[in-house]
């Protein structure tokens, strides 16, 4: 049973333009939802996260948003530049358990 | 500097012979995770330690053991590895009260190829 699901597993954009990556869940109860980044041949590394509490979140090029009536997040980046091309997990934290998604692998291209 | 090391990174075995994936945090983290990553699948928690000698199961322990002795390592062990334990593999740690807010910090994998 996936409660973290990314629809996508592929985006492509073009330099300059936002893209939008999305996320869904599916347990009401999770405390905090994070984005995280992945280089081939390297570990996910940390974005951007998001509280329960909270609609949006933001950190320079990066925002986050949160529905949570449709449990439903997205990780907007503006303006997308070629070094954001990766592959990027949503996440989902609840009592010491950190669920990922299947990942989404954004390229931005010139 | 401040890092989750695992190792080896690439490693090719055969089936049942018994291989442990080492995994050492220098940042005092209480909290060690492991993840296997799939395609399609994303990555799965395996095992997950919230302090020294306690430990419990993830999503998918079947054919994995851990154990936590010290703070700063937290090997996975398979006893007996089957080719459907052919992944890439992640270890990561975090200060128990920031792993909500994404304080885990990711080794740079193993990759293991059970024939």
């Amino acid at each position: 049973d996936q409660q973290v699901k990314q629809n996508s597993p592929s985006l492509s954009v073009q330099e300059g333009r936002i893209s939008i990556l999305n996320c869904d869940y599916t347990n009401s109860m999770f405390d905090y939802f994070l984005w995280y980044k992945k280089y081939p041949a390297e570990g996910p590394t940390f974005l951007i996260s998001i509280s329960s509490i909270k609609d949006k979140n933001e950190d320079g090029r990066f925002t986050v948003f949160l529905n949570k009536s449709a449990k439903h997040l997205s990780l907007h980046i503006v303006p997308s530049q070629p070094g954001d091309s990766a592959v990027y997990f949503c996440a989902a934290f609840n009592t010491d358990k950190l669920i990922f998604g299947t990942g989404t692998r954004l390229q931005v291209f010139p | 500097e401040a890092q989750v090391t695992q190792n080896p990174r690439y490693l090719i075995t055969v089936t049942g012979k018994k291989l442990t994936v080492t995994c050492s945090q220098n940042m005092n983290h209480e909290y060690m995770s492991w993840y296997r990553q799939d395609p399609g699948l994303g990555l799965r928690q395996i095992y997950y330690s919230m302090n020294v000698e306690v430990t419990d199961k993830g999503d998918v322990p079947e054919g994995y053991k851990v154990s936590r002795k010290e703070k700063r390592n937290f090997p996975l062990i398979l006893e007996s590895p089957s080719p459907n334990q052919t992944s890439l593999y992640f270890c990561a740690s975090s200060l128990r009260e920031l792993s909500g807010e994404g304080g885990y910090t990711f080794g740079s994998g193993t990759r293991l190829t059970v024939v």
